[in-house]
């Protein structure tokens, strides 16, 4: 069991470029989640999946978001057109099966925007 | 809707000092409660968790008992040490969705000074 890894740690990008956060969950997790936390404020859910279907997403991810999980193993999540709002840790989490309300957090991908 | 309210920080103790950091919930149904703890530099973690009215559920010496007529979930412990400073959350899922989803409150940063 080697945890939740999160790629990259940090992100520095420009205000307009899109950028890619990848995510590999503790292997056989069935469930993945994405949250977001900025500064002084708890995680905030976006979107999670069951294997590869993506059952749920938050009003927060608009329609420059879009994440991912082909295979029902890593996940990806892409911001498009990224603005200094996007400006966040973004944090992957996992859990083994429903019921099982214990989530593995990441350390996460820090982004910030210019 | 589900929410989680958690009393401000930073919270400033001495070693050895007795810890509560309040918590209180909204909610429609019956959710289990949880207190994360993330630790500088590292992911959340799972602290404790109850599941219904009364349990109590405990770890590392800290303490958090599910008050359904106060709805509140306050954490406690009796001698702080200086590696439990850190940033602790309250936290609630509705066993009732599907997503098993956890909804966050802001935090509550915790310094223990020697």
């Amino acid at each position: 069991d080697t945890g939740v890894s999160q790629d990259p740690r940090h992100k520095i990008t420009k205000r307009g470029q899109n950028v890619t956060f990848r995510c590999d969950p503790i292997s056989e997790h069935n469930r993945l989640y994405w949250y977001r936390q900025t500064l002084g404020q708890g995680p905030e859910f976006l979107t999670y999946f069951q294997n590869e279907a993506q059952l749920e997403k938050s009003r927060l991810l608009s329609d420059r978001f879009s994440a991912e999980r082909p295979k029902g193993s890593f996940s990806t999540l892409e911001i498009q057109r990224t603005e200094q709002g996007d400006s966040a840790m973004y944090l992957c989490a996992s859990s083994p099966t429903r019921g099982n309300e214990k989530l593995f957090f990441g350390s996460g991908t820090q982004l910030s925007v210019l | 809707g589900n929410s989680v309210t958690q009393m401000e920080g930073p919270v400033t103790l001495s070693e050895e000092a007795f810890l509560t950091i309040n918590c209180t919930y909204t909610a429609t149904g019956y959710p289990s409660l949880f207190w994360y703890v993330q630790y500088p530099g590292e992911g959340l973690q799972l602290l404790l968790k109850a599941t219904k009215a009364d349990d109590k559920g405990s770890n590392k010496g800290f303490e958090a008992t599910y008050r359904k007529e106060t709805t509140s979930f306050h954490l406690e412990k009796g001698s702080v040490q200086v590696s439990d400073s850190a940033v602790y959350f309250c936290a609630l899922s509705d066993p009732m969705n599907r997503d098993d989803k956890i909804i966050f409150g802001k935090g509550t940063r915790l310094h223990i000074l020697p």
